[in-house]
């Protein structure tokens, strides 16, 4: 049984460009979740997917954005990438909509030059 | 807005001692869950509450939903070295609302 997987695992972009980041989520879980962690710092909720629509958001701007696919799969979009924008991005998938039993992928670390 | 406020942030501790830390928020919570993270990893689920003054155990970890809803703790007895890391406290009101982090608390083991 895989768990979450995200790819890639390291990516390299430089400022103005856009980013796709992609989250497989674990077999049985239907709701996606995504965090950016700066270095030394916790987790900070971007957004999370449900049924194919964003249902909670964090405080991130609208350069940030995502889609689920029918297999639950999801996307995070980034564009007009800024420096702050280097972190580790990590997806979480759990059961239903809100805070439950996330499962977290290792996440996809980004540096912006 | 919303914050979760854990102490200690840092914590060094000889092998075998018990280790306990907490979170606290001035908002009700419906749900507290715990994570450990390692370093380059993501976070891993240890505990989940979601009653007030609900106590669950995992092992050598005993977390407590708090009374008040507005805080829980986590201890680790007899502690060992694959213990150190960061551990976060996660929480939530309900469906529609977002996902909050703790900052974390460090934890290392002396040799």
């Amino acid at each position: 049984d895989a768990g979450v997987t995200q790819s890639p695992t390291h990516l390299i972009k430089t400022r103005g460009q856009q980013v796709t980041l992609r989250c497989s989520p674990k077999s049985g879980h239907d709701t996606v979740s995504w965090y950016q962690q700066a270095l030394g710092q916790g987790p900070q909720f971007i957004f999370q997917y449900y049924e194919e629509e964003e249902r909670q958001r964090g405080n991130f701007p609208d350069r940030f954005s995502g889609h689920q696919f029918p297999n639950y799969s999801s996307e995070l979009n980034v564009n007009a990438l800024l420096l702050g924008d280097s972190a580790l991005y990590l997806c979480a998938s759990s059961s239903g909509q809100g805070i439950g039993e996330q499962y977290f992928g290792p996440g996809t670390r980004l540096t912006v030059t | 807005g919303q914050q979760l406020n854990q102490s200690p942030q840092s914590m060094f501790i000889q092998e075998g001692e018990d280790v306990s830390m907490n979170c606290t928020s001035s908002s009700i919570f419906n749900t507290w869950l715990w994570y450990k993270q390692d370093p380059g990893e993501g976070p891993v689920l240890l505990i989940a509450l979601y009653k007030a003054g609900e106590l669950t155990s995992n092992g050598r970890l005993t977390a407590q939903f708090g009374i008040t809803r507005k805080d829980s703790f986590l201890n680790i007895s007899a502690s060992i070295p694959s213990d150190v890391g960061i551990y976060f406290c996660v929480s939530g009101r309900n469906r529609d609302d977002k996902i909050i982090f703790g900052k974390g608390t460090r934890l290392h083991i002396l040799p």
